[in-house]
Order: C-alpha cells, then structure tokens, then sequence
C-alpha cells in the first residue's frame, strides 16, 4: 500500500544514455513533482503537474522532460544522460497543491531513485 | 524568486538538549512555511508546518516559530534523542494567481547529531 512509488530505485547508466523514471501516486493527489537532490543534500524542485497540466517549469536543461499520462502518474525521461545529472531524483504528489485550510498540505516524497551517471 | 536561507548547517547536540533551527526568507508574500525531516538514506517528511497568520505551533516535542515582519522562522527540538538524528529541511510557499501554494523553495538543510 505505498502511498508514492518510483522505479528504478538505483540507475546506473553511461554518459549519454537516455533514461527514464517513473513515478506513481495512490493517494488520489492532483499535483505531482519532481525534485533533484545533489550530492550536498540540496532538494530544488524541477517540475509540476496538476491534473496532468504543467504548472511549474523551473530553469532544468530542456534534456529532462516529465510525462503525465494521467493524475496518478508523473514520468521523467532524461535524454543524452552528463555527469552533472548524478543525483537522487524525487518523486512527490500533494491534494490540489498546498493550498487550503485543511490539513492536508503534506507533499508526500516518493523512496528516490539514485542515478549515477558514469 | 524566494529565497530560503538556513543555519546552521550541522547542529551537534548531546542527548536531551534542546536544538534549535533556523530559517529567513525574502518573499514576503510566502504563508506556508514546513519543516522536513530526512534520515540517512530515506525520503524527506514533514514534520510540522506552520502558516502566515500563526506565530508558534506545537506537536509534542517539536515547535516552530514564524515573525512575518522579520521574515524568518525557527524550529525547536527539545529533549533530543538519538533518533532526530537526521537532515532537516525548512521551506516556504506562496499562492500563486490561482490561490494555490504548489512550489516549495527549500534551504539547503540542516545535518542534526544526537549523541547518546
């Protein structure tokens, strides 16, 4: 009964490879993310979908590209894979983004997925 | 954009201390402000959040303070255990035109160590 799932959890690829992960949501979210993690910890978000529109689109290399085939899924599919990309990369689903006075506020992060690119 | 600035960065406690965290921000139009926890190896999660329009809230051992017209907050860990060992990771949300909050702007962590 994971509340968010990712696959793979470990990725180990060459440098220019194209990967992709995939993440998935039971909770009955409407928005999902995508954050990087880099080496010192530093969590930066990347993408976002609410309802499968793309709602934030921060400033990441045009070689990532996220995928919503519907609300409960958020792909990430990283093209001609740099060293730079090495990260852990999370996944993470909110009920209609933050907003409101309930206590549902929560972003709820998925296990990671560690890739390495060599 | 906001920009969410955290100390210190490692924080070493001994076994029942109190620690203390903490965060400024420069929007000042961001009202959703969450602490995260993360443990060697896992996910990140919340541990307690707090809103613009309330000063201090509490759960058990775990506070969190906000002073909108300083724009800074802090989280309070009293009587420290072993287990809070971990990374935490404060943050801080504004509504965007829709009246949503979607993107979380986080510091960059903060390594807490609970010796025994």
């Amino acid at each position: 009964d994971t509340a968010v799932s990712q696959t793979p959890k470990y990725l180990v690829t060459q440098m220019g490879n194209d990967k992709s992960i995939k993440c998935e949501q039971n909770l009955g979210h409407d928005t999902m993310y995508w954050y990087k993690q880099d080496s010192k910890k530093f969590l930066k978000i990347m993408f976002s979908y609410n309802n499968k529109e793309l709602i934030i689109n921060e400033t990441v290399p045009n070689r990532f590209s996220p995928k919503s085939p519907d609300k409960a899924h958020l792909n990430l599919h990283i093209n001609s894979l740099e060293l730079g990309d090495s990260a852990v990369y999370f996944c993470a689903s909110s009920p209609r983004g933050l907003a409101g006075f309930s206590s549902y506020n929560e972003q709820f992060f998925g296990p990671g997925t560690r890739l390495t690119v060599l | 954009g906001e920009n969410v600035e955290q100390h210190p960065s490692t924080l070493s406690v001994q076994e029942g201390d109190s620690a203390v965290i903490k965060c400024t921000y420069s929007d000042s139009a961001s009202n959703y402000f969450p602490w995260y926890k993360q443990e060697l190896g896992k996910r990140p999660q919340l541990i307690i959040d707090i809103r613009s329009n309330v000063g201090e809230k509490k759960d058990q051992r775990i506070a969190v303070t906000l002073n909108k017209t300083a724009k800074h907050f802090s989280l309070h860990i009293t009587e420290t255990q072993p287990e809070d060992s971990a990374v935490y990771f404060c943050a801080a949300s504004r509504r965007n035109s829709g009246g949503s909050n979607y993107k979380l702007t986080f510091g960059k962590g903060t390594l807490l160590t609970v010796n025994p």
